[in-house]
Order: C-alpha cells, then structure tokens, then sequence
C-alpha cells in the first residue's frame, strides 16, 4: 500500500520568504508523485507532477518540487511568497501503472502568507 | 473548455432524505472517482469506475453508492444521509488511455450539510 505524509498541517511564511512545503510517500514501487493547489471554495488544480526524467520539476506559478528517490520524498519549493500563494497544498502518489492505480493524497498543508 | 462539473455546489438536507450529487465530465475520460474532504484528514476516496458499468469501493465507501451507465457522467447517491456525511465532496477524472501520466482533474467541490 502507498501512503502520503505531509509535515505541517499549517505553514505561515512571510512574503517574499521562501516556501517550502513537505511531503514524503511510502511506496514499494517507483511512483509518479503530484502537488495539487486548493484555492478557497475551489477544486483542486495540478501544481506539478513527477513521471520519469529531470528529477527537479517546475510548475505553475513559480513552484518546483524535487524527488529524491533515497529519501523517498517530493518536496514543493518556491523561492519568494506571494500573497496569492496562500492556499491549501496537497501532495499525492499514485504507481506508474497508468491503470488500475489509485491516487492516495496527504493531509494537505494550508500555506498563509504574511504581508 | 475541459472540465469536470458537479451539481449541486451547496445542498443543505436533513438525516434520512435521499440526494444525489451529479458529476459530468466532457473529457472523454474512463476514470472517475469521488472524494470527501474532512478538516485534517485529506482528501479520501468514496468510489471510483474505470470505466462504463464498472464501479469499486474506494477507502470510505459506506453510506453511498454510484452508477456508470454513461461514460460522462458518474453521480453519487446517498440513499439515507446521516450527519457524519457533512462534507465537502469532490469528483475527479482522468484518462487511461496510452502512456499518459492521468493526473485527476478536479470538480469544483460539494459541500454538503446533513442536518
């Protein structure tokens, strides 16, 4: 089975400072991984995702995350807070069986950005 | 423009009256899926298809069911809605077809009150 782990439920960071957001996953095979964005009332939208290749990965506005197979974790970074960053983040796993494979997601970590 | 649409947005209801949340997507994808989102638990699975009259049970499938007759569409029942499934509730899809990566796409949320 997969599972997601995202330190810090709440992260508050001033803007301008970086973000950085946790996410290790447990997986007996090589995942695809994801981060996904929640703005307030508002479904989830794909920040970025790891397949296969580059290992550093960039997204939407501003963000990349890293996989780090050894230690099993993907990590969502960006290196100066905006205040439109403030959102909800999750991290999610899913095999690289394109079927039958789920998604299992974190926790979710509620980024604030302080003026 | 590719999207994914649930009906209603907001519904207030009371124990025991059965309702349905209505999800479409126009796609073309084989997977769908259903989510609810609670405060601190993440987002977890109610049910997923992979494809037309193919339906399983995700992590929390007690208390709903669902249909595929129509591969567009993917709606949740709760025939006898209890308080303990007040919720936000999001339906998701993706494509299976080929090598793609079939990152989900997300509604724009249910949020469900059951008095």
């Amino acid at each position: 089975a997969q599972s997601v782990t995202q330190l810090g439920s709440h992260v508050s960071v001033s803007e301008g400072a970086l973000v950085l957001l946790r996410c290790n996953y447990s997986s007996s095979v090589p995942p695809y991984l994801f981060w996904y964005v929640q703005y307030p009332n508002q479904g989830l939208q794909l920040l970025l995702k790891y397949t296969t290749g580059a290992t550093l990965v960039k997204g939407i506005n501003g963000f990349e995350a890293e996989f780090k197979k050894s230690e099993t974790s993907f990590h969502l970074t960006k290196p100066s807070a905006h205040m439109s960053d403030a959102a909800e983040y999750f991290c999610a796993v899913r095999g690289a069986t394109n079927t039958g494979n789920q998604f299992y997601f974190g926790t979710g970590t509620s980024l604030t950005v302080i003026p | 423009e590719a999207q994914v649409t649930q009906n209603p947005r907001y519904l207030i209801t009371v124990t025991g009256k059965k309702l349905t949340v209505t999800c479409s997507q126009n796609m073309n994808h084989e997977y769908m899926s259903w989510y609810r989102q609670d405060p601190g638990l993440g987002l977890r699975q109610i049910y997923y298809s992979m494809n037309v009259e193919v339906t399983d049970k995700g992590d929390v499938p007690e208390g709903y069911k669902v249909s595929r007759k129509e591969k567009r569409n993917f709606p949740l029942i709760l025939e006898s809605p209890s308080p303990n499934q007040t919720s936000l509730y999001f339906c998701a899809s993706r494509g299976l077809a080929g090598t793609g990566t079939g990152e989900l796409f997300f509604g724009e949320g249910s949020r469900l009150t059951v008095l």
